[in-house]
């Protein structure tokens, strides 16, 4: 059982370079969500998506698109990154009512 | 506007010695209140959460609404206790997660 996967897991980017973080979950939820992880800040909500064909945004979106591609799939796309985007992405799964939200193993990025 | 608040950065503590995580939040109506916790080269995965009320790893936590907060408490600690800890509130029905900043535990032998 994979759980929730994201590929790649190690990025390094130019500025103004554009990119698809991918994430599939194999767990049949309905909510997925994208966050970004950085030192002092912990984990801040990029957007979500509480069903397929729904997404919405989190309390950090500029400079992020997300697509909710099918029910198991939910990409984020930078299309001109930023040295600001540099993080660590982190893809996660749940349900209403679930006990606990399910993680990715996350995806490193590095813009320079 | 809902926040979540851990003042400390890092701990460091000896084994066998008792370890506290502290976490307040900022929430008008009943959040649910969860730890995870982040062991290196691992994901976030779930530790506890408030409405079980039980102890995982010999962790516990309790919900105190009067003072808002939710402080993570282990009496002995182990050396692989060593990770980040974050606190994280869930206040809808679409299961999104407001974390604080995260606590890493250092735990010397």
């Amino acid at each position: 059982n994979a759980g929730v996967t994201q590929t790649p897991k190690f990025q390094v980017l130019k500025t103004g370079q554009s990119m698809t973080l991918q994430c599939a979950q194999d767990m049949n939820h309905n909510s997925m969500y994208w966050y970004r992880q950085d030192p002092g800040m912990g984990l801040r909500l990029i957007y979500y998506s509480a069903s397929e064909g729904t997404t919405d945004k989190g309390e950090v979106p500029n400079g992020y698109n997300v697509s909710r591609l099918n029910k198991r799939e939910f990409s984020l796309r930078l299309e001109s990154a930023a040295p600001s985007q540099t993080s660590v992405y982190f893809c996660a799964s749940s349900d209403p009512g679930l006990p606990e939200a399910f993680f990715g193993q996350g995806t490193r990025l590095t813009v320079v | 506007a809902q926040r979540v608040t851990q003042p400390e950065k890092l701990l460091s503590v000896f084994k066998g010695a008792p370890v506290e995580l502290k976490c307040n939040y900022s929430y008008s109506g009943s959040p649910e209140l969860f730890w995870y916790v982040q062991y290196s080269r691992q994901r976030l995965q779930l530790l506890l959460r408030h409405i079980s009320r039980e102890s995982i790893k010999g962790f516990t936590a309790d919900l105190n609404k009067g003072e808002t907060s939710f402080h993570l408490k282990k009496p002995f600690a182990q050396e692989e206790d060593s990770a980040m800890y974050y606190c994280a509130l869930r206040g809808d029905s679409w299961g999104k997660l407001q974390f604080g900043a995260g606590t890493q535990v250092v735990v010397t032998p």
